[in-house]
């Protein structure tokens, strides 16, 4: 089973400030991995789909790069509305797993 | 665009079988495309991958092994969905359950449904 690590566990961020997530891949997934948003009480919701393409709808200042073991989710000049706990996952392999998530709280 | 719809009892008694549907809109459990999934959530195991269902020519189905003995993914082209079935149900087992389109990235949800397992 492929495992994810993420980084940092928490954040508090003031708005307008860069926001930077790792998810480190315990073995290489290429580019099958995803991002998602959920807020609570709320389905996750998808933002970047295979490390860096943008899912639509979703706003541009969200964006994602990396491949094989290292990836980064990125939200350029945070919003309030951004306050939620973002989890990377991968569909390289089965079974399909998800990082333990990143907590994104706006100060 | 695609809606996923959960239905199903909040509240199963230990040893009893978890069953859960979930009714597509906007797109079909035939398609050739897509992939057809249930995920659960809960604090202790986070958002784990249960299994799947899909349709190449014919019906596939693939679980996690933390389940494989115990879960079931059914799909219903007749109503358009696609359920779940776990049986021998434990406290454990207690979690928000969601449905999941994968399709390019996992792009549609279920609104999601909290199942407790408690007498």
């Amino acid at each position: 089973e492929i495992v994810l690590t993420q980084s940092p566990d928490f954040q508090s961020v003031t708005p307008k400030e860069k926001v930077t997530i790792t998810c480190r891949a315990s073995q290489s997934i290429g580019s099958s991995l995803h991002w998602y948003q959920q807020k609570p009480d709320q389905s996750p919701k998808l933002l970047i789909k295979y490390a860096s393409q943008s899912f639509s709808g979703v706003p541009s200042r969200f964006s994602g790069s990396g491949s094989g073991t290292d990836f980064t989710l990125t939200i350029n000049s945070l919003e309030a509305e951004d306050a939620a706990t973002y989890y990377c996952q991968q569909s390289s392999n089965l079974p399909f797993t998800f990082g333990p998530g990143t907590k994104v709280d706006i100060k | 665009q695609v809606q996923l719809q959960q239905s199903g009892p909040g509240l199963v008694k230990p040893s009893q079988t978890l069953s859960l549907t979930c009714a597509i809109s906007g797109d079909s459990v035939s398609s050739n495309s897509a992939t057809w999934n249930w995920v659960r959530q809960s604090p202790s195991r986070g958002l784990e991958w249960l299994g799947r269902t899909y349709y190449r020519s014919k019906w596939y189905y693939d679980y996690a092994v933390s389940v494989k003995s115990r879960i079931t993914v059914n799909p219903d082209t007749s109503k358009n969905q696609f359920s779940l079935q776990l049986n021998s149900v434990t406290p454990e087992d207690t979690a928000v359950y969601y449905c999941a389109r994968q399709n390019s990235g996992w792009d549609s949800w279920g609104q999601g449904t909290l199942v407790t397992v408690s007498s």
